[in-house]
């Protein structure tokens, strides 16, 4: 079994959806947790980050985390075409051995249909 | 003014061969790591360097050798190159994360390897 677990999709909504992205993880150790976002042939791209349990807003995005469910989503409101793309979920700890390495999920694939 | 940059964007060489990718961050990051990315799209952490120091090895083949001449560049270099080692490799850079304000990771584009 995967560290973080994160369905890989693909997801296709129509345009203006509401999308929910999710992942769970087994590691207690993780604290920070990231939502990457990464067009086909380029890098991952930062699109979220919380440092523990609760929310972050960001224009349309918004980032949950609840530690004690092991659970972290990412939620996209008034989704557009540009939004298609991998959504990868990363997470780390903060000793030595956890933070400086990134464990991420296999991603999720979403299509935003016009 | 590209944040992480990666030479060279593809390779495509021939099984045995000895191959590097090099990786340069303008950032003014002290920590760079190498991902691999498989075909599945999985992400998995190889090496991390703080200030030319290795800090992660994660149970790479010796075959990869990373040289992190100073901060600002970590090099892969690859011997013998297998068929099992086409995948995308990603360079990325931050602020050391064991330490208050440290950052979060930014990513080069990629290195696509084919091995045939």
């Amino acid at each position: 079994q995967k560290e973080v677990e994160q369905d890989p999709g693909p997801l296709s909504v129509p345009e203006g959806a509401i999308v929910s992205l999710n992942c769970t993880y087994s590691n207690s150790a993780f604290q920070y947790f990231m939502w990457y976002r990464q067009y086909s042939r380029k890098g991952p791209e930062l699109l979220m980050y919380t440092y523990s349990s609760g929310n972050k807003e960001d224009g349309r995005f918004t980032a949950q985390v609840d530690k004690s469910s092991k659970y972290i989503s990412l939620f996209i409101r008034d989704s557009q075409p540009s939004d298609s793309a991998t959504y990868l979920c990363a997470m780390r700890g903060v000793d030595t051995g956890t933070a400086s390495k990134l464990t991420f999920g296999t991603g999720t694939r979403l299509q935003v249909t016009l | 003014d590209t944040a992480v940059s990666q030479t060279p964007k593809y390779l495509v060489t021939q099984m045995g061969n000895d191959k590097s990718i090099k990786c340069e961050q303008n950032l003014g990051h002290d920590t760079m790591y190498w991902y691999k990315q498989d075909s599945k799209k999985f992400l998995k952490i190889m090496f991390s360097y703080n200030n030319k120091e290795l800090i992660i090895n994660e149970t790479v083949p010796n075959r990869f050798s990373p040289k992190s001449p100073d901060k600002a560049h970590l090099n892969l270099h690859i011997n013998s190159l297998e068929l099992g080692d086409s995948a995308v490799y990603f360079c990325a850079s931050s602020q050391d994360p064991r330490q208050a304000g440290g950052t979060e990771a930014f990513f080069g584009q990629g290195t696509r390897l084919t091995v045939v």
